[in-house]
C-alpha cells in the first residue's frame, strides 16, 4: 500500500505568496524526502530530512517533520512562476529497505504570475 | 552531462510485442532503479540493483526482466506486452540516500 499521502492534491497560488505542502506516512522512517517533478520530466531532490531532526532549510524550502504524528511539510517562500511542479514526499524505511522510496501520490503546484 | 540518462524517451508499440528501455549514469553510483510512473502519477519502485547484483524485486509481473551488465547501466526488458503497462518508466542512481533520475521512457501500449 501507498506510504505517503500528501494534501492539498493541487495547489493554486500567486507569485509571491507562500505555498504549504503537507505529507502524511503510515511506517517508522529513516528519513524523508521531498522530490519535484516538472511537466514530462524526470523527478529532482530537494531536501532530506532524518528521522531525528525536525527542521531543515535549503534557500526558499523549508520542512518540518513531526515522527509522533508520522507527518512531515514543504514550505516554498516567496513563490516564483518557476516554481510550478508537483512535488512528492518519499520515505525511506531503513534497515534492510534502505534506499527504497516509497511515494506520495504528489501536490500539483501551480505559481500564477 | 547528463547524468541518468535512459533510451528511448518514447515508444509506441503494439500489445504483444517485446520491449527495452537502457538506462545509463555518470555518476558514478553503486546503486540504481527502475520505477513505474502511472497516468495518475503515482510512483512505484520496481527493481533495484546494487552493483550489478538485485537486490529489490517487488512484486512485478516477470513478464519484466531487469539487467544490469556493469554498475553503471541498468536495462528493463519487457515482453508480451499489455495495454496495463502504459507508463512513465524512470530509472534512477542513488548516493547517500537521494535519487538521482532520469527524464523517464514514455511507454505506449495499443
Amino acid at each position: 500500500s501507498q506510504q505517503g499521502e500528501e494534501d492539498p492534491q493541487a495547489l493554486s497560488i500567486q507569485e509571491g505568496e507562500n505555498a504549504t505542502m503537507n505529507c502524511s506516512y503510515k511506517t517508522s522512517i529513516n528519513n524523508l524526502q521531498w522530490y519535484r517533478q516538472n511537466s514530462g520530466r524526470g523527478l529532482v531532490h530537494l531536501i532530506l530530512i532524518r528521522s531525528n531532526e525536525r527542521e531543515k532549510h535549503s534557500g526558499r524550502l523549508r520542512v518540518t517533520l513531526d515522527t509522533s504524528k508520522k507527518s512531515s511539510s514543504l514550505l516554498i517562500t516567496a513563490s516564483r512562476a518557476a516554481d510550478t511542479a508537483s512535488y512528492f514526499c518519499a520515505t525511506d524505511a531503513g534497515g534492510t529497505s534502505y534506499g527504497k522510496l516509497t511515494f506520495g501520490q504528489g501536490t500539483i503546484l501551480t505559481v500564477h504570475p | 552531462d547528463t547524468a541518468v540518462s535512459q533510451t528511448p524517451k518514447y515508444l509506441v508499440t503494439q500489445m504483444g510485442n517485446d520491449k527495452s528501455i537502457k538506462c545509463e549514469q555518470n555518476l558514478g553510483h553503486d546503486t540504481m532503479y527502475w520505477y513505474k510512473q502511472d497516468s495518475k502519477k503515482f510512483l512505484k519502485i520496481m527493481f533495484s540493483y546494487n552493483n550489478k547484483e538485485l537486490i529489490i524485486n517487488e512484486t512485478v509481473p516477470n513478464r519484466f526482466s531487469p539487467k544490469s551488465p556493469d554498475k553503471a547501466h541498468l536495462n528493463l526488458h519487457i515482453n508480451s506486452l499489455e495495454l496495463g503497462d502504459s507508463a512513465v518508466y524512470f530509472c534512477a542512481s542513488r548516493e547517500a540516500g537521494e535519487l538521482f533520475f532520469g527524464e523517464g521512457s514514455r511507454l505506449t501500449v495499443l
